[in-house]
């Protein structure tokens, strides 16, 4: 089945303990990308990648780092969480231009 | 602000009604999308519409789109209760395919 898979799920964490979320496609997709998610603020894009070593920032990329070493992974990185990231995030990928992305589940990250 | 404007915020109907829901952005686009969240999960991408297109039909969905007054609407014929969702315009933000924005949704509840 074609699928971008988060993990994990949910997560709780402490403020300042590195941490990493998980993303893989199985669809061969060039594109791949990390958004946020927070009540009143819609969807906003961290850091995007468009192949393999090729990464840029979103809009919102303060204290995130990503990885795109192999096509079909790109991990999202928070080096020292602080609760102000606390919010939903999701994992998506695409074809090139012209398709709609394919959005994994989602991950639920709580910092305390 | 980056991301679209959708209107309306929330839309109540009755089963059976059709549910209309628009999207208005500021810059030139090459496509724009629509998608669909069902509650806390992932999103699922709908349809696809290209500058160079004015309708396009997915099953109860019809996409129009108007690039000289900057705006698209989703219509959906015959809501069903499953039809109870957040739905999101998104366009690219660049070039590209890869930096897609989205608005902050219109959340649609199906009346049994």
């Amino acid at each position: 089945e074609a699928q971008v898979t988060q993990n994990p799920r949910y997560l709780i964490t402490v403020t300042g303990k590195k941490l990493t979320v998980t993303c893989s496609q199985n669809m061969n997709h060039e594109y791949m990308s990390w958004y946020r998610q927070d009540p009143g603020l819609g969807l906003r894009q961290i850091y995007y990648s468009m192949n393999v070593e090729v990464t840029d920032k979103g809009d919102v990329p303060e204290g995130y780092k990503v990885s795109r070493k192999e096509k079909r992974n790109f991990p999202l990185i928070l080096e020292s969480p602080s609760p102000n990231q606390t919010s939903l995030y999701f994992c998506a990928s695409s074809q090139t231009g012209g398709y709609g992305y394919t959005f994994g589940s989602g991950t639920r990250l709580t910092v305390v | 602000s980056q991301q679209g404007e959708e209107d309306p915020q929330a839309l109540s109907i009755q089963e059976g009604e059709n549910a209309t829901m628009n999207c208005s952005y500021k810059t030139s686009i090459n496509n724009l999308q629509w998608y669909r969240q069902n509650s806390g999960r992932g999103l699922v991408h709908l349809i696809l519409i290209r500058s160079n297109e004015r309708e396009k039909h997915s099953g109860r969905l019809r996409v129009t789109l108007d690039t000289s007054k900057k705006s698209s609407s989703l219509l959906i014929t015959a809501s069903r209760a499953a039809d109870t969702a957040s739905y999101f315009c998104a366009r690219p933000s660049n070039f590209g395919n890869e930096k897609l924005t989205f608005g902050t949704g219109t959340r649609l509840t199906i009346i049994p």
